[in-house]
């Protein structure tokens, strides 16, 4: 899996879109952009992926750079139960090993 | 319907003693996962089994640690020996056939005394 950068930590107002970024600079052809979080003593949870094509669900959207070095989760109206690690993850699909970094500790502040 | 469930959510065992913890996938997923997360940290892989038989176990720590899931349903994850640096959060996820998404249990918190 390609090494992912994330920043430690960011804040972000209730209400307000959090834009989480992650750079993913030595990505292959075939891996997708994967997104989870994970809240205080829970186990990780799947946000969204995508391999090339800004992708939206109903828990965020993912944009990813033309070049596919970079990308960004969007949670468009952040709420404190979104307060968790989030985490980039460069991977095939359907590869069987989920590679986790640090992420990022996003706190909402009310 | 029902997520993955582990249990114990908590255990305390002493240097030496013999742990197992056990995981229940999601109904249907044929693809199981252990991670291990230590406090700080994201999880770190250590087997995947596709069915019964374990497809990759590379991320086993030593022969200390071993899994098995020996009807393609519930696995059972075993720590001989145990140390005090296997104490960490012990997570499984499942997935089905057909898509990666994995899904994740709550855990099960190791601690060695």
């Amino acid at each position: 899996d390609a090494k992912t950068t994330q920043p430690t930590s960011m804040d972000c107002a209730e209400g307000r879109a959090a834009n989480l970024p992650c750079n993913h600079s030595t990505i292959s052809g075939n891996e997708y952009v994967y997104w989870y979080r994970q809240i205080h003593s829970q186990g990780p949870q799947y946000i969204i992926h995508g391999l090339k094509n800004n992708e939206t669900n109903e828990m965020a959207s993912l944009i990813i750079t033309e070049d596919r070095k970079s990308s960004t989760l969007i949670l468009p109206h952040a709420t404190l139960r979104d307060t968790a690690v989030y985490y980039c993850i460069a991977s095939n699909f359907g590869n069987e090993k989920l590679t986790f970094g640090t992420g990022t500790r996003l706190t909402i502040i009310p | 319907g029902a997520g993955v469930s582990q249990t114990p959510s908590n255990k305390v065992t002493e240097k030496g003693k013999y742990v197992e913890l056990r995981c229940d996938p999601i109904s249907g997923h044929t693809a199981l996962y252990w991670y291990r997360q230590s406090l700080g940290q994201g999880p770190e892989f250590l087997i995947y089994f596709q069915g019964t038989g374990a497809a990759d176990d590379s991320g086993l720590p030593n022969d200390r640690f071993f899994a098995v899931r020996p009807e393609g349903s519930v696995s059972t994850l075993k720590i001989q020996r145990t140390e005090r640096g296997d104490s960490a959060v012990y997570l499984c996820a499942s997935s089905s056939t057909y898509t990666d998404t994995q899904y994740f249990g709550p855990g099960t918190r190791l601690t060695v005394l």
